[in-house]
């Protein structure tokens, strides 16, 4: 069976430094990995993914996350965090074409000013 | 990308009535699904709505507590029954068609009083 881990409830982090929220995940073949973005009494934003090729992937809002297939992570990062990048982040994973999603249980983010 | 409007946005119910959930999707997409977050919780799929037929159910979840309509590719409905406070939740629509990035609404945020 699928599942993702999100290690780390909360993560807190300075206005300007790099930020790092963790996501590992156990699946047998070759996934397709996603992060998504939650802000208060909003949907999920999609905020980047990866499929196949470079394993270092670019998304919106200066967020990238880098696939590491021998440490089955997706860890999301980006250089310089925002006070706006505050909210709840989830990790999923999806097996391929018409296999649902399975969702992480998401690392709340703040950034303090 | 799919623009997805859900409505309502939030409600107030009384335990023992229902509220039906609109989503409406700016395309036709495939496959349409309602997912069930409850406070400080990830995303748990409910059901996956089926055109023109009816819904599959995860385990935990069934018809006569969350019916699902889909008479189009565009349009889909989920009524919570006979609620109860352990109804309260945020409940998200969702779309995917092309074997990646899934999008959501914005979500309707049930409080069962």
């Amino acid at each position: 069976a699928q599942s993702v881990a999100q290690p780390e409830d909360q993560v807190n982090v300075a206005e300007g430094n790099p930020l790092t929220v963790k996501c590992t995940y156990s699946v047998s073949g070759n996934p397709y990995l996603f992060w998504y973005v939650q802000y208060p009494n909003r949907g999920l934003q999609f905020l980047l993914k990866y499929i196949t090729g470079d394993n270092l992937v670019k998304g919106s809002y200066g967020f990238e996350a880098e696939f590491n297939k021998s440490q089955t992570s997706f860890h999301l990062k980006k250089p310089s965090a925002l006070v706006s990048d505050s909210a709840l982040y989830f990790c999923a994973v999806r097996l391929n074409y018409g296999q649902n999603f399975v969702f992480g249980p998401g690392t709340r983010l703040s950034v303090l000013p | 990308s799919a623009v997805i409007s859900q409505k309502p946005s939030r409600d107030i119910c009384q335990r023992g009535t229902s509220l039906t959930i609109q989503c409406q999707v700016d395309s036709q997409v495939t496959m349409m699904f309602w997912y069930r977050q409850q406070p400080g919780q990830s995303l748990t799929l409910i059901a996956t709505a089926n055109q023109g037929s009816e819904a599959t159910y995860e385990s935990g979840f069934v018809i006569d507590k969350f019916p699902i309509s889909r008479p189009n590719l565009t349009f889909s409905t989920l009524t919570v029954s006979n609620m109860s406070p352990e109804d309260s939740s945020i409940y998200l629509c969702s779309v995917y068609d092309t074997g990646t990035e899934a999008f959501f609404g914005q979500g309707t945020r049930l409080t069962v009083v």
